[in-house]
């Protein structure tokens, strides 16, 4: 069965400092991967994705995700975080087969920037 | 109005009630979902809905109803919940089922049971 696991569920580092949130996965094939963003009072949006090709993946706003087969992992980096990017992110990961529906989330890990 | 639209964002209810959840997609989607978000917890699949047909019910409490009039329509009847049925609802669409597909998700509707 899949699994998703995301270390932290509060970071906090200093605006302009980078930003790593950690994501590890457990699946039997490689999955879809994806990172969500949830702002206050809102949904949650998609920041990027990765199916297939090349494993460094760009998303919004300067974020961006690498995918790391041997180490089951999908983290998130910035290099300079801003104070906009406060915020709960979201880990998902969907199996190649069987449909979105059976796309599973992590628990969300709340990012606090520090003036 | 673009996107995925909920009503109403904000709902308070006793236990001895019955509301419903709106959702509406304007992006031409075929499949539509329910997801519960509690505090500190997952997200958790609830129902999905493709071509206004149910392929998912994720052991869902039948005190929670989903409807799906069409495509661009999904609705969650509620009714006599408990109060730990308190939490974030969220609607997302897509275009297809398949896994690569994005979710494109709407602000939620924050229902408290009394």
């Amino acid at each position: 069965a899949q699994s998703v696991t995301q270390l932290g569920s509060h970071v906090s580092v200093s605006e302009g400092a980078l930003v790593l949130l950690r994501c590890n996965y457990s699946s039997s094939v490689p999955p879809y991967l994806f990172w969500y963003v949830q702002y206050p009072n809102q949904g949650l949006q998609l920041l990027l994705k990765y199916t297939t090709g090349a494993t460094l993946v760009k998303g919004i706003n300067g974020f961006e995700a690498e995918f790391k087969k041997s180490e089951t992992s999908f983290h998130l980096t910035k290099p300079s975080a801003h104070m906009s990017d406060a915020a709960e992110y979201f880990c998902a990961v969907t199996p190649p087969t069987g449909g979105g529906f059976k796309t599973i989330f992590g628990a969300g890990t709340r990012l606090f920037v520090k003036a | 109005e673009t996107g995925v639209t909920q009503t109403p964002r904000h709902l308070v209810m006793g236990m001895t009630n019955k509301k419903s959840l709106k959702c509406e997609q304007h992006l031409g989607h075929n499949a539509m979902y329910w997801y519960k978000q509690s505090a500190k917890k997952p997200l958790e699949l609830m129902f999905v809905y493709s071509l206004e047909e149910r392929v998912e019910n994720n052991s869902v409490p039948s005190r929670f109803s989903p409807e799906c009039p069409n495509s661009s329509h999904l609705f969650l009847h509620l009714h006599t919940l408990q109060p730990e049925d308190s939490a974030l609802y969220l609607c997302a669409s897509s275009q297809g089922t398949s896994g690569a597909n994005v979710l494109t998700f709407g602000a939620g509707s924050r229902l408290t049971v009394l």
